[in-house]
């Protein structure tokens, strides 16, 4: 048990640019979360996977955000015409099947920061 | 809807004293209840969970809350605060089933000071 992993764990660009971030959940989590958290505030619900079904996704994630899963193991955040409010750290989370009581696991998250 | 108020955003204690982190929720069904602790430039960890069953709730390090149903409340404590106690914590909520399920609804956090 590796734990999530997430790549890059900065990321600095230029407004206008598309980025992409990488989510490795922990083997054997069908499910797959991705928060978003600003400076000074708690993280907030982005998206939601059960294994390749995005399940839900928050009023947050505008046109410009795009997330994939597509065989059921990692997954992409592509957040495309990057602007200066998406400065955040994003962060991605997994859980086992089962109840809405099961623990879900955090990574240590993708901090971006566009210029 | 669910939402958390976590109360104080930054609090303080001594080496030694009583920690006591305030939370209350509001959910329209039977909430699930989190604590998560989150040292600077890293990732959240659980510290505790409310689902079912009993109410008072034993976590990692020494900490434990107490699910009130009728003061919506879930606050956290320890006895004795320790210098590597220092970090933020967030209180979340997930209802138990049905809409939003899956989606935790966290406070704002609360900055955990230890001072020697």
């Amino acid at each position: 048990d590796t734990g999530v992993s997430q790549d890059p764990r900065h990321k600095i660009t230029k407004r206008g640019q598309n980025v992409t971030f990488r989510c490795d959940p922990i083997s054997e989590h069908n499910r797959l979360y991705w928060y978003r958290q600003t400076l000074g505030q708690g993280p907030e619900f982005l998206t939601y996977f059960q294994n390749e079904a995005q399940l839900e996704k928050s009023r947050l994630l505008s046109d410009r955000f795009s997330a994939e899963r597509p065989k059921g193991s990692f997954s992409t955040l592509e957040i495309q015409r990057t602007e200066q409010g998406d400065s955040a750290m994003y962060l991605c989370a997994s859980s086992l099947p089962g109840g809405s009581g099961n623990t879900i696991y955090f990574g240590e998250g993708s901090w971006l920061t566009v210029v | 809807a669910q939402s958390v108020t976590q109360l104080g955003s930054h609090v303080s204690v001594s080496e030694g004293a009583l920690v006591l982190l305030r939370c209350n929720y509001s959910s329209s069904v039977p909430p699930y209840l989190f604590w998560y602790v989150q040292y600077p430039n890293q990732g959240l960890q659980l510290l505790l969970k409310y689902t079912t069953g009993a109410t008072l709730v034993k976590g990692i390090n020494g900490f434990e809350a107490e699910f009130k149903k009728s003061e919506t409340s879930f606050h956290l404590t320890k006895p004795s605060a320790h210098m590597s106690d220092a970090a933020e914590y967030f209180c979340a909520v997930t209802p138990y089933s049905g809409a939003g399920s899956y989606q935790l609804t966290f406070g704002k956090g609360t900055k955990l000071s230890v001072i020697p």
